[in-house]
């Protein structure tokens, strides 16, 4: 069936360090594909998405890219800050249904 | 308006009371979604409502109670619950079938003693 797997956590950085969370899925189809962020004490909202195979998605300095042969979607961001601390989890929805499949979260903190 | 809202942000209840958590959208949405999500885990789909009629029950346990008064507003009645339900319930929305993004609120911070 449909899954995803996230890099497990937690991911320490200094500030203005490279980041990759990694993200791999298995689909059927071609689903659109998600980041989602969750700062602490917060629900989630959205950081990116791409919708079909090498669509980029890209928001507030991060990117990811919808990878079909390697059915990856991998999130990255060149400098990191303080503020990015939280948790970022990949989702994929479960097509013709009200169902998504979440990763398992990477917690990210970053030190100044 | 692209929020949406929860109520109360935070709820301590013992195991004989009975609360309701509240959601609103005004967004527009058709599909209004209750997750439960534990500390250090993804949110975990408890019900969704489609068009005001119950549409996924994750094999919830009864003590929960799902309602939809109308497209913009979810409530969930919770009775008799066990203090491992301890969690942030989180509501969601989305325009309709899963295949674009959801729409998440703050959550509600639920303790139970």
């Amino acid at each position: 069936g449909d899954s995803v797997t996230q890099m497990e956590g937690p991911v320490t950085l200094s500030e203005e360090a490279f980041l990759t969370i990694n993200c791999t899925y298995t689909a059927t189809g071609y689903p659109s594909l998600f980041w989602y962020v969750q700062y602490p004490g917060e629900g989630l909202q959205l950081l990116l998405k791409a919708t079909k195979a090498d669509d980029k998605g890209s928001n507030k300095g991060f990117e990811a890219t919808y990878r079909k042969e390697t059915t990856s979607f991998h999130l990255e961001k060149g400098s990191v800050q303080v503020s990015d601390s939280a948790v970022y989890f990949c989702a994929l929805p479960l097509g013709g249904t009200y169902k998504y499949i979440f990763g398992t979260g990477t917690r990210l903190k970053v030190l100044a | 308006d692209t929020e949406v809202t929860q109520t109360p942000k935070h709820l301590v209840m013992g195991m004989t009371n009975k609360k309701s958590l509240k959601c609103e959208q005004h967004m527009g949405h058709r599909a209004m979604y209750w997750y439960k999500q534990k500390a250090k885990k993804p949110p975990e789909l408890m019900f969704v409502y489609s068009y005001e009629k119950l549409s996924i029950n994750e094999s919830v346990p009864s003590r929960f109670s799902p309602e939809c008064p109308n497209s913009s507003l979810l409530n969930l009645h919770l009775h008799a619950l066990q203090p491992e339900d301890s969690a942030l319930y989180l509501c969601a929305s989305s325009q309709g079938l899963a295949g674009g993004r959801q729409f998440f609120g703050p959550g509600t911070r639920l303790t139970v003693l």
